[in-house]
């Protein structure tokens, strides 16, 4: 089955700095989900972006099909952004809303 | 709306009892998912059903969990007999299939210890 790789594992950020979360996978999707889980385990959608680039407030997302990867991006962290990032993805061929998460990106911002 | 609801949000068994976990999907959502999340595997598809209808079930661990879904608005994830194992967090969600947008929405997930 299909492949979800997401780095980094872990990351440690100080408040109002920008990251990159990264999801690359290993065929040809038609669905690309990302999700935040936060600290009390509720897991929220941020973007459902199979390609393009999508923004929300301080959140953007990018998926590049063809080379098969996304981006995450997070600008001016704030302690609140705090939480587990999952990249999930559903493949041609499968019903096209069931979807496959990676291991996710557990992400730290502190005041 | 009201989201996604799951009940109960945490629920304490004993070895071999049965445990019934519910979902209410977000009206008018035609797909349903019942996932299961540990620290070991992550978060796992366990089977999910369009249009009330089981379309895949090949991650439910084994014969003790069974799920139903009798009408557009309810369902059920079943697990008899529990074993300690199968202590984790059972996550609901919904989605319209079909539709331009298929983003998923959870419930809150019911914390399931097995004791």
């Amino acid at each position: 089955g299909i492949q979800v790789e997401q780095s980094p594992p872990d990351l440690i950020l100080q408040e109002g700095a920008n990251s990159t979360l990264r999801c690359n996978f290993s065929d040809s999707v038609n669905n690309l989900q990302w999700f935040h889980q936060n600290p009390w385990g509720q897991l929220i959608n941020l973007f459902y972006i199979p390609s393009g680039t999508k923004q929300n407030g301080r959140l953007s997302a990018t998926t590049v099909a063809t080379e098969r990867y996304s981006l995450l991006y997070i600008s001016s962290s704030q302690t609140t952004d705090s939480g587990v990032y999952f990249c999930a993805v559903g493949a041609p061929g499968g019903a096209t809303n069931k979807l496959i998460f990676g291991t996710g990106t557990l992400l730290a911002v502190q005041p | 709306d009201a989201g996604v609801i799951q009940s109960p949000r945490h629920e304490v068994t004993e070895m071999g009892q049965e445990v019934t976990l519910r979902c209410k999907p977000i009206s008018g959502h035609n797909s349903l998912f019942w996932y299961r999340q540990t620290m070991m595997r992550g978060l796992e598809l366990l089977i999910y059903f369009n249009n009330n209808v089981p379309i895949d079930d090949s991650g439910m661990p084994e014969d003790r969990f069974s799920a139903k879904m009798p009408n557009a608005s309810f369902s059920t994830l079943k697990i008899q007999p529990s074993e300690p194992r199968d202590s984790a967090v059972y996550f609901c969600a919904s989605s319209v299939s079909g539709g331009i947008d298929y983003g998923y929405t959870f419930g809150s997930g019911t914390r399931l210890t097995v004791v």
